[in-house]
């Protein structure tokens, strides 16, 4: 059975940093390509960025509103998925899922792990 | 405001046929592969339809989808209350004014089995 458990959200002022986990299992996750997607409060959902396996180039790509604030890596020894996120804005606040990327699609899904941005 | 459109909420009866709508263009849904998804009230998202019409496994024959030109249709027989739900498609995006190659999902449509 695929899991997929995000964790370290919380509340951080504006301009501050956070990074958060994607811990993965029933899968083989150095083989899978990876994908974080964010909800605002009563919104809909908006893709952050994704990282390719190492094997297809372990490159990223990330939505405009993050470029260059979040950074997407992964870690295959440990099956973990993070998303180092750096100058925080109001409008980050969000809860954020990890998705396994396949067949053109985002096929699993985390519980995700809500970050709020706020002084 | 998403480059995707769909209708804010549809409504039907139990037992009956729902189709919600995702309109694009040929920088998207034209040129792309679509998936839906469903999210259930207070839960993550899942995975109803992806490659325009394919279901992955456990997900029942009464949900369809098709993919024509720049839109796509997600179909829903035999409402149930249990398909109360917000429902979103997706695709890659290639618009040189998104800056590249960017993920999009439409803008959710509610669905209420009345």
């Amino acid at each position: 059975e695929v899991q997929l458990v995000e964790s370290g959200g919380g509340l951080v002022n504006p301009g501050g940093s956070l990074r958060l986990s994607c811990a993965a299992s029933g899968f083989t996750f150095s083989n899978a390509w990876m994908s974080w997607v964010r909800q605002a409060p009563g919104k809909g959902l908006e893709w952050v960025g994704r990282i390719k396996s190492k094997t297809d180039g372990g490159t990223t790509d990330y939505a405009a509103p993050v470029k260059d604030r979040f950074t997407v890596s992964r870690d295959d020894s440990k099956t973990t998925l993070y998303l180092r996120m750096n100058s925080l804005k109001n409008e980050d606040t969000a809860v954020y899922y990890c998705t396994t990327y396949a067949y053109g699609s985002h096929y699993f899904w985390g519980q995700g792990t809500l970050v709020t941005v706020s002084s | 405001q998403s480059v995707l459109t769909q209708p804010p909420s549809v409504s039907a009866a139990p037992g009956q046929k729902v189709t919600i709508s995702c309109s694009g263009s040929s920088s998207n849904i034209g040129n792309n592969y679509v998936s839906w998804y469903q999210q259930l009230p207070g839960t993550a998202p899942k995975l109803l339809i992806y490659d325009n019409n394919k279901r992955p496994s456990g997900i029942p024959d009464r949900f369809s989808g098709s993919k024509s030109g720049t839109s796509a249709t997600l179909g829903i027989t035999g409402l149930q209350t249990g398909d109360e739900a917000d429902y979103y498609c997706g695709t890659w995006d290639s618009s040189l004014s998104a800056g590249g190659l960017n993920w999009v999902f439409g803008g959710g449509t509610k669905l209420t089995v009345l």
